[in-house]
């Protein structure tokens, strides 16, 4: 049973719509994450929280952006959907160092 | 900083046969070690983890991995193969520094073809 939840699972839109993607979970983690994941290709993090009014740009440089206001809740935007944003989008949440993440299913994004 | 080889992109084995997918690792600090599945249209989910003390890690679904500091590896091995062991395996790596945020670095991936 998930603790982390994405929704939508898959979204198809239009060039230029503006779009958020959903994550929560139930566990009260403090630290929290967004991968980009292209098909069959590695995880790239994209954006990190250590907790409320926390975030801060991963290692690859996206044109997303991020909030925390709430200790379960960790949206991304995107003001402005492009072709080239098409990707799986993977959050996770963290307990400590040595616990691990865990993973939501993803939102599989298509920008058309 | 930290980062993760996983040294084979696809491993075709056939049902029942054992399985050995390399990852080696660099930092210059001390590290946790972690190994994650991730089925197709899936998130990712934990195998096992390598946090201290034992260097043989037991994890779900049959799976153990083996860590070695001198050699900076952490092989993920399974001694038979179920088809539904079909999957991409991710091999990741965390300092151990608080103050650096604990944030996992991933391997490449190695993708498990299970042949009947």
């Amino acid at each position: 049973e998930a603790d982390i939840y994405q929704t939508p699972r898959y979204l198809v839109i239009g060039t230029g719509k503006k779009i958020t993607l959903e994550c929560s979970q139930t566990m009260g983690h403090d630290k929290m994450y967004w991968y980009q994941q292209d098909p069959g290709m590695e995880l790239h993090l994209i954006h990190y929280s250590y907790g409320v009014n926390s975030t801060e740009k991963g290692d690859l440089s996206s044109e997303s952006t991020v909030s925390r206001i709430r200790t379960e809740h960790f949206p991304l935007t995107l003001e402005s959907a492009r072709p080239s944003h098409t990707s799986q989008y993977l959050c996770a949440s963290r307990a400590g160092g040595g616990y691990g993440y865990t993973f939501g299913s993803g939102t599989r994004l298509t920008v058309v | 900083a930290q980062s993760v080889t996983q040294l084979d992109s696809q491993v075709p084995v056939f049902e029942e046969a054992p399985v050995e997918l390399r990852c080696n690792y660099s930092s210059s600090v001390s590290v946790y070690l972690f190994w994650y599945v991730q089925y197709p249209n899936q998130g990712l989910q934990l195998l096992l983890k390598y946090t201290s003390a034992a260097t043989l890690v037991k994890g779900i679904n049959g799976f153990e991995a083996e860590f070695n500091k001198s050699q900076t590896s952490f092989h993920l091995r399974k001694p038979s193969v179920h088809i539904s062991d079909t999957a991409e395996y991710f091999c990741a790596v965390s300092d151990r520094d608080k103050a650096a945020g604990n944030k996992l670095t991933f391997g490449g991936g190695t993708r498990v073809l299970v042949k009947p």
